[in-house]
C-alpha cells in the first residue's frame, strides 16, 4: 500500500519567515495530494491540494509543489504569521475500485515565533 | 453552524465499558469516515461508508464498529474499550472533485480509557 513520509515533524519559524514541509510517497499511482491545516481544538481543513498533472499551484501565501518522478512534493509558506501555527498534514491518494484512498502524512507542528 | 459536528467532544471511560462516538453532516455528502489520530502515527482509517447500506473496514477496525443510520449519520462504536483507544477520533465527510476526492472532518472527539 501507500507510504507517506513527511518530515520535519516539527518547525520553528521566526514571523516573517518562510516555512517548507516536504512529503514523499511510494505508490507511483497516487494523483490528488491535498494538505490540511490543523488548529488546536479542531479537525484538519483542507488548504491547498495539487493533482498530478500539475507541478506547482499557488494560494496567496501558500504554494505546493510536486515532482511526481521522484514523488515528492512540498508545502512552502511565504511571510509566515502567527496564525500559521498549527499541525499541517500531507496525503496522498488515489482511486482504488471506486474509493480515493488517501494516505496521510503524520504532522508537522509549525510555530511562528512573533 | 457546523457542517460535520461530533458528539460528545471529551468523554471518560474505563476499560471494558461499550461506548458511541457520533457524528452528524448536514454537507449532503454521501461518503463518511471515522479517523483516529495518535502522536506521531498521523490520521488512520478505522472505517468508511459510501451510503447507508455500504460499509467497509479501513486500516484499524479491529475493537471497533460502525452503524450509518442515515444519510447524515455515521457513529462509531467501541464494545469493550481498551487503554490503547485512547486518542482523537474525528468524523470526516469527503466531496469528489476532479482527479481527487476533498475531506471535511469534524472537531474530534478526545477519548480518554482508563
Amino acid at each position: 500500500g501507500e507510504n507517506v513520509e513527511q518530515h520535519p515533524s516539527t518547525l520553528s519559524v521566526q514571523e516573517g519567515d518562510s516555512a517548507v514541509i516536504k512529503c514523499t510517497y511510494s505508490d507511483s499511482a497516487s494523483n490528488y495530494f491535498p494538505w490540511y491545516k490543523q488548529e488546536l481544538g479542531k479537525g484538519p481543513q483542507l488548504i491547498i491540494d495539487i493533482r498530478s498533472n500539475v507541478g506547482e499551484k499557488k494560494d496567496q501565501r501558500i504554494a505546493v509543489t510536486l515532482n511526481k518522478t521522484a514523488k515528492h512534493f512540498s508545502l512552502h509558506i511565504t511571510e509566515t504569521q502567527p496564525e500559521d501555527s498549527a499541525v499541517y498534514f500531507c496525503a496522498a491518494s488515489f482511486n482504488s475500485g471506486g474509493y480515493q484512498k488517501v494516505t496521510f502524512g503524520i504532522g508537522t507542528k509549525l510555530q511562528v515565533i512573533p | 453552524d457546523a457542517d460535520v459536528t461530533q458528539t460528545p467532544r471529551n468523554r471518560i471511560t474505563k476499560t471494558g465499558k461499550r461506548i458511541m462516538l457520533e457524528c452528524s453532516q448536514t454537507k449532503g455528502h454521501d461518503r463518511m469516515y471515522w479517523y483516529r489520530q495518535d502522536p506521531g502515527l498521523g490520521l488512520r482509517l478505522i472505517y468508511y461508508s459510501f451510503d447507508v447500506k455500504d460499509i467497509n473496514k479501513g486500516e484499524i477496525s479491529d475493537g471497533y464498529s460502525v452503524s450509518r443510520q442515515a444519510q447524515a449519520k455515521f457513529s462509531l462504536s467501541l464494545e469493550s474499550a481498551i487503554p490503547n483507544q485512547t486518542a482523537l477520533y474525528f468524523c470526516a465527510t469527503s466531496d469528489l472533485v476532479q482527479g481527487g476526492e476533498t475531506q471535511y472532518f469534524g472537531p474530534g472527539t478526545r477519548l480518554l480509557v482508563l
